[in-house]
């Protein structure tokens, strides 16, 4: 069974830096691309970055380009993004999923990051 | 970006009527080479991660019920809700997978 599990959420202050982290289990970790999606609470979704499978080539949304990396662990089954000078606007939900075939097949449980001071 | 425009925003449907959400790309979500449309329908529920019902417009995803089904093709899509259920309560968006970014419609809210 495909898991992914979230971990690394919490409350910083608005410039600051937060490392998310999704554990991977149930599939050859390296052999798909995976990305962060995140959603305000009550509101929609936005998708943040992909990576693929070695972790060679990532792509960002616009509104988070230069402030977010996304990298991977293939070892340890684990996808990271690291999040730096962080604003208001990025508080929400962080949800990692894994592309199947190009669509979203599974998604984590996702980590509440909120940034305020 | 390719921008998702879903409607209506919410609909209230009886148990057991059929509920429809349509979905509007601003560009083909068509990519001829294979005949795929890279269109995907989610269903959300409070608390929960998003779950995928159908892909490429029209695959229904393994162990969803056969009352969800897919249609449309380049631009306009619709979810179809044979016969509501209580269960299917939830936020559906549509989301497209054709290019970077990925983009999602803002959600359409289904109520009994």
């Amino acid at each position: 069974e495909v898991q992914l599990v979230e971990s690394g959420g919490g409350l910083v202050q608005p410039g600051g830096s937060l490392r998310l982290s999704c554990a991977a289990s149930g599939f050859i970790f390296s052999s798909y691309l995976m990305h962060w999606v995140r959603q305000v609470p009550g509101k929609g979704l936005v998708w943040v970055s992909r990576i693929n499978g070695d972790g060679t080539i990532t792509t960002y949304a616009d509104s988070v380009k230069g402030r977010f990396t996304v990298s991977r662990d293939n070892a340890k089954n684990t996808l990271y993004l690291q999040m730096n000078s962080l604003r208001a606007e990025d508080t929400a939900v962080y949800y990692c999923a894994r592309e199947f075939y190009n669509d979203l097949r599974n998604w984590g449980q996702g980590a509440l990051v909120t940034v305020s001071s | 970006d390719i921008v998702m425009t879903q409607s209506p925003d919410s609909l209230a449907v009886s148990l057991g009527e059929r509920a429809t959400i349509n979905c509007k790309s601003s560009q083909s979500v068509l990519y001829k080479p294979n005949s795929k449309n890279y269109l995907a329908w989610f269903q959300q529920k409070p608390g929960q991660p998003p779950k995928l019902l159908i892909y490429w417009a029209s695959n229904r995803e393994s162990g969803v019920p056969d009352r969800f089904s897919g249609s449309g093709s380049g631009t306009d899509f619709t979810l179809t809700i044979s016969s509501l259920q209580a269960e299917d309560v939830a936020i559906y968006y549509c989301q497209q997978y054709y290019t970077t970014p990925l983009t999602f419609g803002g959600g359409t809210t289904v109520e009994i």
